[in-house]
């Protein structure tokens, strides 16, 4: 079974640490993606990547970054956590393609105190 | 404005009832993809389509190019279909527009 694996389900850090997020798919997408939900705003695109050591950025990178050295590995990186990095983040991956669409991962409910 | 807006944004059923989600879109796209998520979990992709109509079990996705609008379709609902369900239009330049979800309740 195809599969996109978050890390974690649940964090809580402190304002001011650095956070590394990890993301791994398991089906050699080469695109992978890190987004954010919001009450009342969706999923935002925050960075993503077509390839090995490639990143682009989405629509709200600011306070944020990537690393891909591996293609199954995505990360994302708050260099410096803040109140309002609270949020759900989630990763996906596809194909270049898209032809079987997205893939998911079960998200990361993270709390900044 | 979004580029993509569904509605309702919060809909209550009664268990067997017939549900429909809209999703009307304002940008070119090359496929729209209806997506589930359950509280606390991740999102599962349930139908992708770029013309016409899919059916999975008790699920219809149907789209309307021209008009640009899509509907999600439930028969005889049930309370594990109780989730977010959230439209997506996606164009071939690998950009993502998502609706903010609509979140639907079945009560036994």
């Amino acid at each position: 079974d195809v599969k996109v694996t978050q890390s974690s389900r649940y964090l809580v850090k402190r304002t001011g640490e650095k956070v590394f997020l990890e993301c791994v798919q398991d089906m050699d997408h080469e695109n992978m993606f890190w987004y954010r939900q919001d009450p009342g705003l969706g999923l935002r695109l925050i960075y993503f990547s077509y390839d090995v050591k490639m990143k682009e950025k989405g629509d709200i990178p600011e306070g944020y970054s990537v690393s891909r050295e591996k293609k199954e590995r995505f990360s994302l990186i708050l260099e410096s956590a803040s109140t309002n990095q609270t949020s759900m983040y989630l990763c996906a991956s596809s194909l270049r393609t898209r032809a079987g669409g997205y893939t998911f991962g079960s998200g990361t409910r993270l709390t900044v105190v | 404005k979004n580029e993509v807006e569904q509605s309702p944004q919060n809909l209550t059923a009664q268990e067997g009832e017939f549900i429909t989600i809209n999703c009307s879109y304002s940008v070119g796209i090359s496929a729209l993809h209806w997506l589930q998520q359950h509280p606390g979990g991740g999102i599962v992709s349930l139908f992708m389509l770029s013309s016409g109509k899919k059916k999975h079990g008790r699920l219809i996705a149907t789209i309307n190019i021209q008009e640009k609008h899509s509907s999600l379709h439930i028969t005889a609902s049930h309370p594990r279909d109780s989730a977010v369900y959230i439209c997506a239009g996606s164009n071939t330049g690998n950009q993502f527009y998502f609706g903010t979800g609509t979140s639907l309740t079945v009560i036994p």
